[in-house]
């Protein structure tokens, strides 16, 4: 089974440009999440897509994030315009929740580490 | 508001002892608890998920232990290895919150050859 797939895997911008990062969860999960890791810190919950609804972006700062999942599948995490504090690794993940296997097990891409200068 | 602390926030041992991985939480209403490996510059891969109703879980030289009562879960590593160093870190999710992971810092681990 392939796993939770994420590219780039490294992106170097200067502040106020524009970045996309994509990922393409475990085949047959409905649930996607998108976390900001801070070096030393636990990831932060960006937001969560159940199929391709939004279930909860309360921590994405909407003036410059933006993420869309059009087809319940693959989805991208776009920021615009950067700022130097976005400089962080943007986790992807995915879960499969089924009457049988209600166990919210969620398993991670390997990362987009992003630099803004 | 739920909140994970995970002590010490760094570890160095020897290789081959046995050490302890502490995870705490304030709020013991929780479904799952998960403890999650990160190798530099990697994502995170899942080690151990105990659900709420169970007390334990184990594999190979990892066993997690889970106490809702305390809200304490230990992560135990029989005779580690090198390749043991990562960073380790806990989570716990809720029923009431979409079923989100709430994460501690982690626990940076080292082991000395």
């Amino acid at each position: 089974e392939a796993g939770v797939a994420q590219s780039p895997r490294y992106k170097i911008i200067e502040k106020r440009q524009s970045v996309a990062f994509w990922c393409n969860p475990i085949s047959g999960h409905a649930t996607l999440y998108w976390y900001q890791q801070i070096l030393g810190q636990g990831p932060k919950l960006l937001i969560q897509f159940q199929n391709n609804g939004v279930v909860d972006d309360s921590q994405l700062p909407k003036d410059r994030f933006s993420a869309e999942r059009l087809k319940g599948v693959d989805s991208t995490l776009k920021i615009q315009p950067a700022k130097l504090e976005d400089s962080a690794v943007y986790l992807c993940a995915s879960s499969l929740e089924s009457d049988r296997a209600p166990i919210y097990e969620q398993y991670f891409g390997p990362g987009t580490r992003l630099t803004v200068t | 508001k739920q909140e994970v602390t995970q002590i010490p926030a760094a570890l160095s041992v020897p290789e081959g002892e046995n050490l302890v991985l502490n995870c705490s939480f304030t709020d013991s209403a929780i479904y799952n608890l998960q403890w999650f490996r990160q190798d530099p510059g990697k994502g995170l891969t899942s080690l151990l998920l105990i659900q709420s109703s169970q007390r334990e879980q184990t594999s190979g030289r990892l066993n997690a232990s889970l106490d809702k009562s305390s809200g304490r879960s230990t992560l135990y590593i029989a005779a580690s290895q090198p390749g043991d160093s990562a960073t380790y870190l806990c989570a716990v999710s809720k029923l009431d919150s979409n079923y989100q992971l709430i994460w501690g810092a982690g626990t940076k681990l080292i082991i000395k050859p």
